[in-house]
This record gives structure tokens, C-alpha cells and sequence, in this order.
């Protein structure tokens, strides 16, 4: 069964912190990884969207990094701000039918100023 | 560009009733999606339309769930009879094709059924 892991489920952080959420996927057949941010009650916001070929993406304090063969994914915040308290989103397209994503439950962070 | 609309923002209805969820992806974006996310989950692919057809369906409950895209374009979802299991967000998304590109999200509808 293809599944999306992400630990913890909560992370409480002080301001300026530098920090990493994961995420494991079983199954390195992958297509494409993809972050997204949630606030609450609102819909999905993406964040970054790592190909099969690559290693990496970045986007300003932001780095998202792939190992295919040990099923994992980083994203890398830097100098971490009240703004980005919000839940973390990873999502797999394991190409079963043409982009479907399978979803992590998400990790909820919170930056304390 | 405008983003995903999706309306209405909130819905409540008591079981048995029936509700509709309607969605108009972002412009030239051939492909559109039905996502659920119950409290403390990720969302769950519903269906996935490719233009106005199906591609993939296979996590709709199809005994009260049914969904259309008219046109290829906007996209309506319809519970009847709702249960109140289907409490949840519904989440649509769009991209200009499967795959290779990222899919953008509406703000979603929120259904409450009592």
C-alpha cells in the first residue's frame, strides 16, 4: 500500500530557529514530491514541487531535498518567523493514475515570537 | 490570475439531506480534482476529471457521492443523502495537466452534517 509519513505531527519552535519537517513514502517509484502549507480554514498553498529527477528545489528560506531510494523528503525553513505557523503538507504522486497525490496527515507548526 | 474558486465557503445540513459543491478551476487548466480532508488528515482524492472526462474515480463513494464537469470547465460534486461521516473539507484543485505539474487549491468547502 502507498503511503505518505510525516513526523512529528506538531512542532512548537522559537523565532529565528532554523528547522526540518520529513516525510517518508513507501515505494521509491515515484513521480513527483510536492509540499504545501495549510492555515486554518483555508485551502492548500504550494509550497514546492520536486520532479523524480531531481534533488532539491528552493524557493527564499525555503529547501525541499528528495532521496528517492530511502523514501524520504526534507523541508528545510530558515530563520523561522511567527508567519510561518501553519500545518505542512507533503504529497507523493506514486503515478498510479495520472497525478494523484497521496497525502501525509501533516506536521502543525507553530513559531513562537 | 485568479485562483480556484469553489463555493459555498460553509454548508450545514442534518443527514439524510442532500448538498452540491461547486468549483471553477483557474483558467486553461485541463485537469481538476475533488479532494476530502476529514479533521486531522490529509485530504483524499475523490475523482480526477481530464477536460470533462472521469480518469479516475476509484475512492468515490459512488452510492451517494456523483460529480460533473461541465464543459471541461467548472465542476459541480453532489452528496445524497449526506451521512455524518461526511463531515469534512472539500478541497478542489486544478493544473494545466497531470504529472509533471503542481496542482493549485481552492480554499474549500467546509460541510458540517448533523
Amino acid at each position: 500500500k502507498q503511503e505518505v509519513t510525516q513526523i512529528p505531527a506538531a512542532l512548537s519552535v522559537p523565532e529565528g530557529e532554523n528547522l526540518v519537517l520529513n516525510c517518508s513514502f513507501t515505494d521509491s517509484a515515484i513521480y513527483n514530491l510536492q509540499w504545501f502549507r495549510q492555515d486554518p480554514g483555508k485551502g492548500l498553498t504550494s509550497l514546492l514541487l520536486i520532479q523524480s529527477s531531481q534533488r532539491e528545489q528552493t524557493s527564499g528560506r525555503l529547501n525541499a531535498s528528495l532521496d528517492k531510494s530511502s523514501g524520504r523528503s526534507t523541508l528545510y525553513i530558515a530563520a523561522s518567523q511567527p508567519g510561518d505557523s501553519a500545518t505542512y503538507l507533503c504529497a507523493v504522486d506514486f503515478g498510479g493514475s495520472q497525478g494523484n497525490l497521496i497525502f501525509g496527515k501533516g506536521t502543525k507548526l507553530s513559531v513562537k515570537p | 490570475e485568479a485562483g480556484v474558486a469553489q463555493s459555498p465557503r460553509y454548508k450545514i445540513i442534518e443527514k439524510r439531506q442532500s448538498v452540491a459543491f461547486w468549483c471553477n478551476p483557474i483558467s486553461g487548466h485541463a485537469t481538476l480534482y475533488w479532494y476530502q480532508q476529514i479533521l486531522g488528515q490529509g485530504p483524499k482524492l475523490l475523482i480526477q476529471f481530464q477536460n470533462n472526462g472521469v480518469v479516475d474515480d476509484s475512492q468515490l463513494p459512488k452510492d451517494r457521492f456523483s460529480a460533473e464537469r461541465l464543459k471541461g470547465v467548472d465542476s459541480t460534486l453532489k452528496i445524497q443523502p449526506a451521512k455524518l461521516e461526511d463531515s469534512a473539507v472539500y478541497l478542489c484543485a486544478s493544473s494545466p495537466a497531470p504529472y509533471i505539474y503542481e496542482q493549485y487549491f481552492g480554499p474549500g468547502t467546509r460541510l458540517t452534517v448533523t
